[in-house]
């Protein structure tokens, strides 16, 4: 079983609709939880930390929910920009981050 | 800003061949890893190194070395490249291991 697992979609949206996305993890002892966005053949670029509270920055929702050990992703509004594809990234404490496969995003016009 | 960057952005080498992946990083970070991306895979970590000298096998450090002479240059190299090492190579690098910082990606392809 993979340690993050991934729907690598593609979720097809248009402009300006809101489009959620999620990432289960099978270790119970992750303590840090990230979203990286990968730009079609770019590298990878640290998007937001996810806490235990949820949080939001801008546009972009991220949830965790340690008990179901899973965590979302919403962007609302979406923008041509936004299409990428998103990381779900988990570290148990130590010096390793287990990525997920990815979830690809696009957003037309 | 942190830059981080890679010897070569695309390589075609030989069954049989060695090859030497370097990476370097201008903001005097600690950590520095070595990555390869495969489709449907994710990342993979192959070689971890926390200070210079020091390294860490990671996941699939099988086939793969690693040398940190200097504290901004890591460098992968694969012994005796196979075909199953056709890959994205990662480098990053870190302060604090949580937030990495990539550079561009090197494509190799082994025929």
């Amino acid at each position: 079983r993979k340690e993050v697992e991934q729907d690598p979609g593609p979720f097809n949206v248009p402009e300006g609709a809101t489009v959620a996305f999620n990432c289960t993890y099978s270790n119970s002892a992750s303590q840090s939880f990230f979203w990286y966005r990968q730009d079609c053949r770019k590298e990878p670029k640290l998007l937001m930390s996810v806490y235990s509270s949820g949080n939001e920055d801008g546009r972009f929702t991220a949830q965790l929910n340690r008990a179901s050990q899973y965590i979302s992703l919403l962007i609302r509004d979406s923008k041509l920009s936004d299409s990428a594809t998103y990381l779900c990234v988990v570290n148990w404490g130590d010096y390793k981050l287990s990525f997920g496969a990815g979830t690809t995003v696009t957003v037309r016009a | 800003d942190v830059k981080v960057t890679q010897s070569s952005r695309y390589l075609v080498k030989r069954t049989g061949e060695k090859v030497f992946l370097e990476c370097v990083q201008d903001m005097d970070h600690e950590n520095m890893f070595w990555y390869r991306q495969d489709p449907g895979l994710g990342l993979r970590l192959i070689y971890f190194s926390y200070d210079v000298k020091m390294k860490e096998k990671g996941d699939i450090p099988e086939g793969y070395s690693v040398s940190r002479e200097k504290k901004e240059r890591f460098s992968l190299i694969l012994e005796s490249a196979s075909t199953n090492q056709t890959s994205m190579y990662l480098c990053a690098s870190s302060l604090n291991v949580l937030e990495q910082y990539f550079g561009p990606g090197t494509r190799l392809t082994v025929t």
